[in-house]
């Protein structure tokens, strides 16, 4: 069964680095969104991404964030400059044309030093 | 603003118990409604999908219905198993292809 994959699933990085963070949807998906989920918290929304441009992004999602699907199958979250508070889960989903049950990936998380 | 509520925070219950989750949500104007697993420290497992004009969703033991106008939607789980341990999300999308709006979810124990 077709999945979402997301890499790593783990990333430590110390402050004020920068990350990117994996994601390769469901292949013939076509609507791409970025949640995390801060430790004991809501998933929040974070950014969501169709025909190569963002279509919805959230307060959370400011300067410091970028995403990119820089080929046909992968899409990537970057965090430019890491604070303390960005440690969380993200999670990766996509949705198809037509059917609109978002499926998630496995999640990476994410630990700031 | 779409707010998602769910109760109980938690819930501990002995096997073979049938069992409801509660969600509501603040703007009944949905497009659909998600129910999710998750389990510690894993990502988010789709376990049943209402669409704003669907009453009910039935997959094995799980059975979701949806009360638009009311705002509401419970999780009813069947002769429950500790393998059902997890917590339970809700999710609602306001339109087609939208962000999902979560619930802080309900975690779920059940003891053999």
């Amino acid at each position: 069964e077709p999945e979402v994959t997301q890499t790593p699933s783990h990333q430590v990085t110390q402050m004020g680095q920068e990350v990117i963070l994996r994601c390769v949807p469901i292949s013939n998906h076509l609507y791409f969104y970025w949640y995390r989920q801060i430790l004991g918290q809501k998933v929040e929304f974070l950014v969501s991404f169709y025909n190569n441009e963002i279509s919805e992004k959230s307060e959370i999602f400011d300067d410091q964030f970028s995403v990119e699907r820089p080929d046909g199958s992968n899409f990537t979250l970057k965090i430019r400059s890491t604070k303390l508070e960005d440690s969380a889960m993200y999670f990766c989903a996509s949705v198809s044309r037509g059917y609109n049950e978002q499926f998630f990936g496995p999640g990476t998380r994410l630990t700031v030093l | 603003k779409q707010e998602v509520t769910q109760i109980p925070a938690a819930l501990s219950v002995p096997e073979g118990e049938n069992l409801v989750l509660n969600c509501s949500f603040t703007d009944s104007a949905i497009y659909n409604l998600q129910w999710f697993r998750q389990d510690p420290g894993k990502g988010l497992t789709s376990l049943l999908l209402i669409q704003s004009s669907q009453r009910e969703q039935t997959s094995g033991r799980l059975n979701a219905s949806l009360d638009k106008s009311s705002g509401r939607s419970t999780l009813y789980i069947a002769a429950s198993q500790p393998g059902d341990s997890a917590t339970y999300l809700c999710a609602v999308r306001n339109s087609g292809y939208s962000t999902l709006t979560f619930g802080k979810g309900t975690m779920l124990l059940v003891s053999p």
